[in-house]
């Protein structure tokens, strides 16, 4: 199936450094998704991005949406031991009716205190 | 909020057994997912959901069966369990394109 280029694959960062990642795709997306998955859980969403250009924050996190469409980057600032986890990105290609969501791989977040 | 609730949590099947994943959404959401989580892999669709009465294939669909009979439950069976089935199952639902997840059953098959 149809998978997203997510990188890096995992990180390894002390804490208080900034964190950024990415998803690239050779498909036109419009949406893009920024999930977290910590142990034993399933994942939570973080930001959605709906339009080419978009940038979006939710607290330390910042998302923004490529104007080529074909990606997206995820930026964390000033990271704290709780962002540990896998940070996934997922897009959708069509509008309408298609709801299926293409995943990458995930990014393995790993912060030293 | 309840969200999506899946259950159980955990379980060990035998080769060969069958058994349904249980999965309910309080969030009136039309569209409902199950995916498989292996290690390292990321989510893979096995089927999903446009509404009560429609179901159809995602990526790997085969060894399951699923059925919608409601807009709120939408459980997963094991037909045959094979050692190649063991993982993490989620189920999610939507209204757009986000979609909000349960914790997750994890599955062995010894």
């Amino acid at each position: 199936g149809q998978q997203l280029n997510q990188s890096p694959q995992s990180m390894f960062i002390q804490e208080g450094e900034d964190v950024s990642m990415n998803c690239t795709s050779s498909s036109i997306f419009n949406t893009w998704l920024w999930y977290k998955q910590d142990p034993g859980e399933g994942p939570v969403l973080l930001i959605a991005l709906y339009k080419a250009g978009e940038l979006t924050s939710n607290g330390r996190l910042t998302a923004q949406f490529g104007i080529t469409r074909k990606d997206s980057f995820l930026n964390i600032s000033a990271s704290i031991p709780s962002d540990v986890g896998i940070y996934f990105c997922a897009g959708r290609i069509n509008a309408g009716n298609n709801r299926k969501l293409i995943w990458g791989l995930g990014t393995s977040l790993a912060v030293n205190p | 909020n309840a969200g999506v609730t899946q259950t159980p949590k955990f379980r060990i099947l035998k080769i060969g057994q069958s058994m349904t994943l249980q999965c309910t959404q309080d969030m009136n959401h039309n569209y409902m997912y199950w995916y498989r989580q292996d290690p390292g892999m990321g989510l893979k669709l096995i089927y999903y959901s446009v509404g009560a009465g429609i179901t159809d294939k995602g990526e790997v669909p085969n060894g399951y069966n699923v059925s919608r009979s409601t807009t709120e439950d939408f459980p997963l069976r094991l037909e045959l369990a094979a050692p190649s089935q063991t993982s993490v199952y989620f189920c999610a639902s939507s209204f757009r394109a986000e979609a909000f997840f349960g914790q997750g059953t994890r599955l062995t098959v010894v």
